[in-house]
Order: structure tokens, then C-alpha cells, then sequence
């Protein structure tokens, strides 16, 4: 069973528009969340988290939202550049640090 | 500074043959972890070690075996290679609550 959803496999938005990848969750004991993207042939890197304490942290053009209540988050770019084409994956940090991610959202930014 | 260095970055191995992958950070973090990725889907974790001395299994640890004598270096180990063990592998490194840093992958095919 998925704890960790990305219904959306893929997403395709204009350059400049804004870029919305969404992730539900199920188990309500995560407390902290992580975007992480991934270009061919690399590993993941990190780009942005937040803590459930929060509903929103903001970095540049990249900004998440929580909505804990609905054990869903959001990750909004603005405005996307064709260099932000990538997989996202959202990522929940559980105990000992572990890692559990949702399947990824490939992102195409057309120019 | 080399981050996370995985070796080799390819390889193809036959039912049954044993093989080891290798992972090294040289940024002293405590924590060092193995990931596999499977097409569609997330990474999923396999093993984990939060210094050295200490390992312990994640998600999916079944064919694998760890070992952490150094703090530097983390190999994971396939005993007799299966079919299903065909995948990519990532290991990842941390200080301590911080975002986990990938190296860029072992491709790893079993015939």
C-alpha cells in the first residue's frame, strides 16, 4: 500500500506559467516533507521541505504547501523554466531518517 | 569535494553471481543509506546505517546484505543475484536531520 501518492504521472506547462505537482499521503505520523527532482541519469536532489508545523515554506520560485487536514501537499514553480524539466518526487521522512517516496511527476516545461 | 561516488556505474551480472556495490562519501555524515528504484516507481529503501558499526534494514532488505566499517563507505553486497533484483540502485548520505545527498546510480541488469 502507497503511503505516498502522485497520481499524476506526468505534467506538461508553458514556459512561464506556474507548475502545480500535487501529493497525498496516508499515514498521519509524518512529520516532515521533502521535494526531491531528478534528471536522467542522476541522483535525487533535494529542492525544498517542510515541517508539519507549517502549511507553507517558500524558496525562490519553488513554494510547498501542507494542508494536514486533507493529508495533502503541493508544489507550486513560478515561473517554470524548461531547465525545471525533470521527475519530482515528494518524499515523507519518517523515524531513523528513512525515506519514503511517491512514485514522481515528470515535469516537461515547453519553451 | 566528491559528494556521494557510486561504483561501477553499470553492470550486468548472471543468476546466481554475487557482486558488490560500492558507495563512498567523503563529507564525514553519519548516515548512509541504500535506495532501489524500479520503473513507475519510487525509490524504496533496502538498507541503512546511522554510523559506523550500525546498520539496519529498511522497506525491502531481503537479498541484500550491509556492512559499515568506515564512516566513509557503505557497500551493499548481492549474494546470489536474481532476476529481481534488476533495477537501479542509489545510495544516499547525511549529517545528522538534514536532506539526504544521492550519488548518480548503479545500473544493475541480471540475466
Amino acid at each position: 500500500d502507497q503511503q505516498v501518492k502522485q497520481n499524476s504521472p506526468s505534467l506538461s506547462v508553458q514556459e512561464g506559467r506556474i507548475s502545480i505537482l500535487n501529493c497525498d499521503y496516508t499515514n498521519s505520523m509524518f512529520d516532515y516533507f521533502l521535494w526531491y527532482k531528478k534528471y536522467p541519469a542522476e541522483g535525487p536532489t533535494f529542492l525544498i521541505s517542510i515541517s508539519s508545523i507549517k502549511d507553507k515554506n517558500e524558496d525562490g520560485r519553488f513554494t510547498v504547501f501542507l494542508n494536514k487536514s486533507a493529508k495533502h501537499l503541493s508544489l507550486h514553480i513560478v515561473p517554470s523554466q524548461p531547465g525545471d524539466s525533470a521527475v519530482y518526487f515528494c518524499v515523507s521522512r519518517g523515524s531513523a531518517r528513512q525515506l519514503t517516496f511517491g512514485s514522481g511527476t515528470q515535469l516537461t516545461v515547453l519553451p | 569535494n566528491a559528494g556521494v561516488t557510486q561504483t561501477p556505474k553499470f553492470q550486468v551480472l548472471k543468476t546466481g553471481q554475487s557482486m558488490t556495490l560500492q558507495c563512498a562519501q567523503d563529507m564525514n555524515h553519519e548516515y548512509m543509506s541504500w535506495y532501489r528504484q524500479d520503473p513507475g516507481m519510487g525509490l524504496r529503501l533496502i538498507h541503512y546505517s546511522v554510523g559506523a558499526g550500525i546498520t539496519d534494514q529498511g522497506e525491502v532488505p531481503n537479498g541484500y546484505n550491509v556492512s559499515r566499517s568506515t564512516t566513509e563507505d557503505f557497500p551493499l553486497r548481492l549474494l546470489s543475484a536474481a532476476p529481481s533484483q534488476t533495477s537501479v540502485y542509489f545510495c544516499a548520505s547525511s549529517p545528522g536531520g538534514q536532506p539526504q545527498h544521492f550519488g548518480d546510480g548503479t545500473r544493475l541488469s541480471i540475466l
